[in-house]
């Protein structure tokens, strides 16, 4: 079975601090990670996922296999990353398979 | 930038009333998929469908949810008889046939619609 967990349910930081998203999951194979971003009234967007291993926003997430680990991290976080942020897992990297959702963390950047 | 589409935004309905929710996906992408969000709770796989048949469903996706692509574009969900624990925000999404083609397996989400029965 497939499982995401977002222990936080809340995150504040003041702008220009770091700020950390955790996530941890379970699953028996190789599963591609993402994170998922949604905005105040506004729709889930991609944020990044794992096999791009690319930075969007500032942000970066490194898949941590031995931890079962998909951390979120952006160095200096800003007001506009005020959103809900949500933690999904994929069964392989192919088309057509279902995504699994953390909790979400909303994340709050205060000026 | 092509979006899936969904309507309505908003949908109140009576407890046994049939609603069927609206999705227009992105329009080269042939995997299409519902989810729905429980206020307060996570966001739910409900069924994939993939060339015109239900590829994966969830627990959750019983007799009562059907979904159907009667045309070349429009992509909906069917709950014959709702219930008061159906009231929750429905998401599509759909996604491209191949990794390396337009983001690969990669899910864009609808807007979503936020349905309520009483």
């Amino acid at each position: 079975a497939q499982r995401v967990t977002q222990p936080e349910k809340l995150l504040s930081v003041f702008k220009g601090a770091p700020v950390e998203l955790k996530c941890n999951y379970s699953y028996s194979g190789s599963p591609e990670l993402f994170w998922y971003v949604q905005y105040s009234r506004q729709r889930l967007q991609l944020l990044l996922r794992h096999i791009s291993r690319e930075s969007i926003k500032g942000f970066t997430a490194d898949l941590n296999k031995g931890e079962t680990s998909f951390h979120l991290k952006k160095p200096f976080a800003q007001e506009e990353d005020s959103a809900m942020y949500y933690c999904a897992l994929s069964a392989t990297k192919a088309a057509g398979n279902k995504l699994t959702f953390g909790g979400g963390t909303r994340v709050l950047v205060k000026p | 930038e092509p979006e899936v589409t969904q309507t309505p935004s908003h949908q109140v309905t009576q407890m046994g009333q049939e609603v069927i929710l609206r999705c227009v996906p992105i329009s080269n992408h042939l995997y299409f998929y519902w989810y729905r969000q429980i206020l307060g709770q996570k966001v739910e796989f409900l069924v994939s469908f993939y060339n015109n048949e239900i590829s994966e469903k969830s627990e959750i996706f019983d007799d009562q949810f059907s979904v159907e692509r009667p045309d070349g574009s429009n992509f909906t969900l069917k709950i014959r008889s709702t219930k008061l624990e159906d009231s929750a925000m429905y998401f599509c999404a759909s996604s491209a046939a191949a990794p390396g083609l337009a983001g690969g397996g990669t899910q864009y989400f609808g807007p979503g619609t936020r349905l309520l029965v009483l």
